[in-house]
């Protein structure tokens, strides 16, 4: 139980251009999902909370503008990196939580050429 | 708020040798906390939690973890050590109840297992 999947597990786009990447849990609803950003070498760095019918609470630092999160049902999160640069090229995370626990999806590598 | 500090950033060890991970954390409330690994390229997978109860932890692929309050510590270990043992290990703190269970991440410690 407590499966988190993520889609796609990896994307390649231009510069420019804007990508979505999904969060599901599959076997529970989740009124809680986070987002996470990983560099190479380097630990998780908690983006955004995500919760179900309302705004995305984002961390300091992170432009929300840029990082757009919905989070329309209790399986289903997802998040848009707008206007993508090659800076913006790295793994993206996302956990759901249930219990107390989060539940980790198997993460989006983004590489933005 | 909470913070991780993972001591070790790199552990090499032999096979069937044993292995200890050390982590320290700081809070001033009471917390929850985990170990997760994490193997190239995949997401993270659970190894261990400390919520209440019993310092001494046991999880999966026969790690265990002993909580100490004193010294703010979560040392996990291993007595006998697979080449399969071989990922990143990640020591995590969240507040109960607090936060919607808000996860803080130690840097992660990477452990190689050589034959």
């Amino acid at each position: 139980g407590a499966v988190v999947s993520q889609h796609p597990s990896w994307v390649i786009c231009k510069s420019g251009t804007s990508v979505k990447i999904e969060c599901r849990s599959l076997d529970f609803q989740a009124t809680t999902m986070f987002w996470y950003r990983q560099f190479p070498k380097q630990s998780l760095m908690l983006m955004a909370t995500s919760n179900e019918g309302s705004k995305a609470t984002y961390e300091q630092g992170v432009e929300k503008d840029k990082f757009l999160i919905n989070h329309a049902s209790l399986t289903l999160s997802t998040l848009t990196v707008t206007s993508a640069h090659p800076e913006d090229s790295s793994f993206y995370i996302c956990s759901a939580s249930q219990g107390g626990e989060q539940y980790f999806g198997p993460g989006t590598r983004l590489t933005v050429t | 708020a909470q913070s991780v500090t993972q001591l070790d950033s790199q552990v090499p060890v032999f096979e069937e040798a044993p292995v200890e991970l050390r982590c320290n954390y700081s809070s001033s409330v009471s917390v929850y906390l985990f170990w997760y690994v994490q193997y190239p390229n995949q997401g993270l997978q659970l190894l261990l939690k400390y919520l209440s109860g019993s310092t001494l932890v046991k999880g999966i692929n026969g790690f265990e973890a002993e909580f100490n309050k004193s010294q703010t510590s979560f040392h996990l270990r291993k007595p006998s050590v697979h080449i399969s043992d071989t990922a990143e290990y990640f020591c995590a703190v969240s507040g109960p109840r607090s936060n919607d269970y808000k996860l803080s991440f130690g840097a992660g410690t990477t452990v190689t297992v050589r034959a």
